[in-house]
């Protein structure tokens, strides 16, 4: 248990519709990082807040939001979605936002769009 | 985006054997690179972060180096066991801006 939590754990829901997922950092982390892993390809940085404030962005699509609340969750939200958006979505955090931390990756949320 | 490679895509190995395998990745601006172990049905778990040309981590029977100017990173296996089967990640951290994951080398040992 590497102590990021993730809920929901499994997502149905209709193309077009709007979901969040949220995200609560390992006690004492400041920086939380969002990845997606679909089907066919591997795990890619979405984006990466610390503090509160965003930090790096990935390939995220303009359909896709996130943000870190003032207790240090984070909740990304995914809105008119399509069956492609289908996809393994992981939380990670890390003690601080430089080079040189380790992530410590949550138990992953699955979307699965119909 | 600056491509991470690996190889090679998959490995088996009999128990005990000790094994490598090499991640390549762009050498410019080089802030660090990670090494995860990810077991089927669970979450990534970080092996190791690297920082500095020539580093050498060690954790357990798990071992890692690091080029920066020639942009590679070699991860070794001592004496493998069925429970280190799993993909092994490596990720380029490019500071401020994203991280970059290679498409893993899937590792099977095999009793």
């Amino acid at each position: 248990d590497s102590g990021v939590t993730q809920t929901p754990k499994h997502l149905i829901t209709a193309t077009g519709q709007r979901v969040t997922l949220r995200c609560s950092p390992r006690s004492g982390d400041l920086s939380v990082y969002w990845y997606q892993q679909s089907l066919d390809q591997g795990l890619q940085f979405l984006i990466q807040y610390y503090n509160g404030e965003e930090r790096a962005k990935g390939n995220i699509l303009e359909r896709f939001s996130a943000q870190q609340f003032p207790d240090l969750h984070s909740e990304l939200n995914l809105s008119s979605l399509e069956l492609g958006d289908s996809a393994l979505y992981f939380c990670a955090s890390s003690e601080n936002s430089g080079s040189g931390y380790e992530q410590y990756f949550g138990p992953g949320t699955r979307l699965t769009v119909t | 985006i600056l491509n991470v490679e690996q190889s090679p895509q998959s490995l088996h190995v009999q128990e005990g054997d000790s094994t490598n395998f090499t991640c390549s990745f762009p050498s410019s601006n080089f802030y660090a690179l990670h090494w995860y172990r990810w077991e089927t049905a669970k979450s990534p778990e970080a092996l190791f972060v690297m920082t500095l040309n020539g580093d050498e981590k060690k954790k357990g029977r798990i071992s890692a180096t690091l080029n920066t100017k020639e942009g590679y990173s070699y991860l070794y296996i001592k004496g493998s066991q069925p429970e280190d089967s799993a993909t092994y990640l490596c990720a380029r951290d490019n500071y401020g801006q994203n991280f970059v994951f290679g498409p893993g080398t899937r590792l099977s040992v095999l009793p």
